[in-house]
């Protein structure tokens, strides 16, 4: 099993730019989250989807969209990229009653110009 | 609302001396507590979780935790490191959201750093 991927690896975007972070999981996990980790701050909760179909937004979800495709992937979405947004991105995953354990990615590191 | 302190933000030891890394908490309900490890450049991994039940808890590779409600804390401890031990550690407290869904809350994060 890889567990949970995260593409890409690196991206650097200019302020205004759209991408999309993607993320899959090959664990059967319902659950599904998106964080940001910025130094000094720890990890704060972007969105996350409890199961397929839902979506729900975190502590910090202003400037950011998700996307649940499927019970597998789970995408994150900066529409107008800012520097504020410049930080690691990590996907995670938990399993039914277990929520709290959660899988984490090797993280997306996006610079924002 | 639920918070978590972690003490020390960087953490120099030698290898096979003894270490203690701090957290403390805040919560007005009961509280699931955890310790994540991130090596670098990788994504954080379970190092080891306290639900209920014995206040010390293990992980596989010798670190010990041990939760004290009377101090809200849930310092981490090994009596014993080596250089591969050099991570970043993360200290984190359940919480009630929204839709009756627990997150997480993480701490800032203690860099544990190994000499030789």
């Amino acid at each position: 099993n890889a567990g949970v991927t995260q593409t890409p690896k690196f991206q650097v975007l200019k302020t205004g730019q759209s991408m999309t972070l993607q993320c899959a999981q090959d664990m059967n996990h319902n659950s599904m989250y998106w964080y940001r980790q910025d130094p000094g701050m720890g990890l704060r909760l972007i969105y996350y989807s409890a199961s397929e179909g839902t979506t729900d937004k975190g502590e910090v979800p202003n400037g950011y969209n998700v996307s649940r495709l499927n019970k597998r992937e789970f995408s994150l979405r900066l529409e107008s990229a800012a520097p504020s947004q410049t930080s690691v991105y990590f996907c995670a995953s938990s399993s039914p009653g277990q929520t709290l354990d959660q899988y984490f990615g090797p993280g997306t590191r996006l610079l924002v110009l | 609302a639920q918070s978590v302190t972690q003490l020390d933000s960087q953490v120099p030891v030698f290898e096979e001396a003894p270490v203690e890394l701090r957290c403390n908490y805040s919560s007005s309900v009961s509280v699931y507590l955890f310790w994540y490890v991130q090596y670098p450049n990788q994504g954080l991994q379970l190092l080891l979780k306290y639900l209920s039940g014995s206040t010390l808890v293990e992980s596989i590779n010798g670190f010990e935790a041990e939760f004290n409600k009377s101090q809200t804390s849930f310092h981490l401890r090994k009596p014993s490191v080596h250089i591969s031990d050099t991570a970043e550690y993360f200290c984190a407290v359940s919480a009630p959201f929204r839709g009756g869904y627990n997150k997480l809350i993480f701490g800032a994060g203690t860099r544990l750093a190994v000499h030789p």
